[in-house]
């Protein structure tokens, strides 16, 4: 069965920092692109980042590009996600999502974990 | 890279057919058939519905349907349940330099 679980979630004041990871299992982890998705609180869904398999290209969302970096560790299983100067408008359930291997879509969720950004 | 637009929300009573449509633009919807949908139920993950414009993945009822006309794209859900109602968001790849973009959401609501 495949599983993604996400953790490293909490609260941060503004301009802080946090990494958020994703374990994946059940599944060939370093054969798969993997996504970040996030979801303010009563809002939609906005894709937040991509990463290959190999870790090569990488893509951002404008929102965050050059604050958030995203990385992975194919012997770990692990997905990351390392958040700098973090805003309070990036208060949101984040989501680590599969894309499947061939096409354009996410075929595999996490459950989320939830960033607040407050003072 | 704007979001795509779909309507806020949509209702229908049971056992009808409600359409939710999703506009983007030729660098997205129109130009590519990398459409998909996911239902999203309060407090859970999003799940997929449609992949590739008018695709089901195992599992999925055959009372989803998707398609698309030009910068349009449509999912349709026939036969209307009670245990349909929840938030769905189409997205696209995109040509820009973002990759990848979702539509606004939209609740539908069984009357």
């Amino acid at each position: 069965e495949v599983q993604l679980v996400e953790s490293g979630g909490g609260l941060v004041q503004p301009g802080g920092s946090l990494r958020l990871s994703c374990v994946a299992s059940g599944f060939t982890f370093s054969s798969y692109s993997m996504n970040w998705v996030r979801q303010a609180p009563g809002k939609g869904l906005e894709w937040v980042s991509y990463i290959t398999r190999s870790s090569s290209p990488i893509y951002y969302a404008d929102s965050v590009r050059g604050r958030f970096t995203v990385s992975r560790d194919n012997a770990k299983n692990s997905l990351y996600l390392q958040m700098n100067s973090l805003r309070a408008e990036d208060t949101a359930v984040y989501y680590c999502a599969r894309l499947y291997t061939s096409g354009w879509f996410l075929d595999y969720w996490g459950q989320g974990t939830l960033l607040t950004v407050s003072s | 890279q704007s979001a795509l637009t779909q309507p806020a929300s949509v209702s229908g009573s049971p056992g009808q057919s409600i359409t939710v449509s999703c506009t983007g633009t030729s660098s997205d919807v129109g130009g590519y058939n990398y459409v998909s949908w996911y239902q999203q139920d309060p407090g859970k993950a999003p799940k997929l519905m449609i992949y590739e414009v008018s695709n089901r993945p195992s599992g999925v009822s055959n009372r989803f349907s998707g398609s698309k006309s030009g910068n349009t794209a449509s999912l349709t859900i026939s036969g209307l349940q009670a245990e349909d109602e929840a938030d769905y968001y189409c997205s696209s790849y995109t040509s820009s330099s973002t990759l990848y973009v979702f539509g606004t959401g939209t609740k539908v609501t069984v009357l």
